[in-house]
């Protein structure tokens, strides 16, 4: 099945900096790659997303990359803000049988004043 | 209101006591599933339900029961609790599969199994 690995765990930024997350994931079928992001004790909601026939997407501050060939993406976070603290996740999923999701661990990203 | 629910909300049960958690969705959605999460592991997927009366494994479906008797509801069912199912269950659904439709969650279901 599909594995992510998502990286770093934890990333401190100073408030105005940008923030990368990378993701990495195993099953060159996957086509479907979304993030979520979850504040503290609530659920998990889709920020953006991104499908294998496109290499960039942008929302305002938020920007999701694609490399097929390499099977890693990664979302880049400028100007942060004090509410872009969250846990971010990346997932995959081939859309094929199991239809389902996987999820990388997350990344704690942390806004310092 | 578009949501998902699940109740309850938080629960303490004792080991081999069965319960089960409720997810409900008023979006229409044929899409369902079940995510655990655990400290530094992520969301994990339990089962899914394409649409009525069709479910599947996901990757940790081990102690864990489902059933989709109605469009709107997927209830979980642990016929046996045991406390390494402890953890924070979210109930998710989409339009359709996983793919290219975003996933609403509930807000989450904190189990403790003593």
């Amino acid at each position: 099945g599909e594995n992510v690995e998502q990286h770093p765990s934890t990333l401190s930024v100073q408030e105005g900096d940008s923030a990368v997350i990378k993701c990495t994931y195993s099953d060159s079928a996957s086509n479907y790659f979304p993030w979520y992001k979850q504040e503290l004790g609530k659920r998990p909601q889709l920020i953006i997303d991104i499908r294998s026939n496109v290499g960039e997407k942008k929302d305002q501050r938020i920007a999701v990359t694609l490399n097929k060939t390499a099977k890693h993406f990664s979302l880049h976070i400028t100007e942060t803000q004090p509410e872009d603290s969250a846990v971010y996740f990346c997932a995959a999923t081939t859309g094929g049988g199991a239809d389902g999701l996987t999820f990388g661990k997350g990344t704690h990203l942390i806004i310092q004043p | 209101e578009a949501q998902v629910t699940q109740n309850p909300r938080y629960l303490i049960t004792v080991t081999g006591k069965k319960l089960t958690v409720t997810c409900s969705q008023n979006m229409n959605h044929e899409y369902m599933s079940w995510y655990r999460q655990d400290p530094g592991l992520g969301l994990r997927q339990i089962y899914y339900s394409m649409n009525v009366e069709v479910t599947d494994k996901g990757d940790v479906p081990e102690g864990y029961k489902v059933s989709r008797k109605e469009k709107r509801n997927f209830p979980l069912i642990l016929e046996s609790p045991s406390p390494n199912q402890t953890s924070l269950y979210f109930c998710a659904s989409s339009l359709q599969g996983a793919v290219f439709y975003e996933q609403y969650f509930g807000p989450g279901t904190r189990l403790t199994v003593t």
